[in-house]
């Protein structure tokens, strides 16, 4: 699976929209950009993920470069229930395999203010 | 919403014992997995699981665990013989049909 690499940290005033940069510029064709996040000591929570094509869902949007070599993770309108560790992991999906297993980085640590 | 479910949410054990931690995937899911967190560092694979048998375990997986599927819902990591460096939070997830995985709310393991 391609490296990524993420900030440690970032800080976000609550109500404003957070934007968590992902670099994996040694992305294959086929590989997929997802991200989770894990709140404390829960389990991790998938976010959303894509190919090439921007992608929004309720909970995110997520923007990749044309290359496709960066993205970026929006939460539109932080909560203080976002604060979390974000990880953005790039692996090969493929429907019929079972073992693309997820191998977590450090990831970046979003704390929203008050 | 369906969600994974894992029992126990707490386990203390003493070294040498054999635990078993227990997990409800999501019903129509077929792919299994188990990752491990030791406290304070990165969220780990051990193992996937499909049709009845380990498609992929990692170097932590040794002869000490295991993995099994008893009935239609139930799935389970086992660990023989605890040591003290298996103190850790286990996640159990399961593979939704987009590749993502959704994952419990974790058992946290002691070992004294």
């Amino acid at each position: 699976d391609a490296k990524t690499t993420q900030p440690p940290s970032m800080d976000c005033a609550e109500g404003r929209a957070a934007n968590l940069p992902c670099n994996h510029s040694t992305i294959s064709g086929n590989e997929y950009v997802y991200w989770y996040r894990q709140i404390h000591s829960q389990g991790p929570q998938y976010i959303i993920h894509g190919l090439k094509n921007n992608e929004t869902n309720e909970m995110a949007s997520l923007i990749i470069t044309e290359d496709r070599k960066s993205s970026t993770l929006i939460l539109p309108h932080a909560t203080l229930r976002d604060t979390a560790v974000y990880y953005c992991i790039v692996r090969v999906y493929e429907p019929n395999f079972g073992n693309e297993k997820l191998t977590f980085g450090t990831g970046t640590r979003l704390t929203i203010i008050p | 919403e369906p969600e994974v479910t894992q029992t126990p949410s707490h386990q203390v054990t003493q070294m040498g014992q054999e635990v078993i931690l227990r997990c409800v995937p999501i019903s129509n899911h077929l792919y299994f997995y188990w990752y491990r967190q030791i406290l304070g560092q990165k969220v780990e694979f051990l193992v996937s699981f499909y049709n009845n048998e380990i498609s992929e375990k990692s170097e932590i997986f040794d002869d000490q665990f295991s993995v099994e599927r008893p009935d239609g819902s139930n799935f389970t990591l086992k660990i023989r013989s605890t040591k003290l460096e298996d103190s850790a939070m286990y996640f159990c997830a399961s593979r939704g049909p987009a590749g993502e995985l959704f994952f419990g709310e974790g058992s946290r393991l002691t070992v004294l």
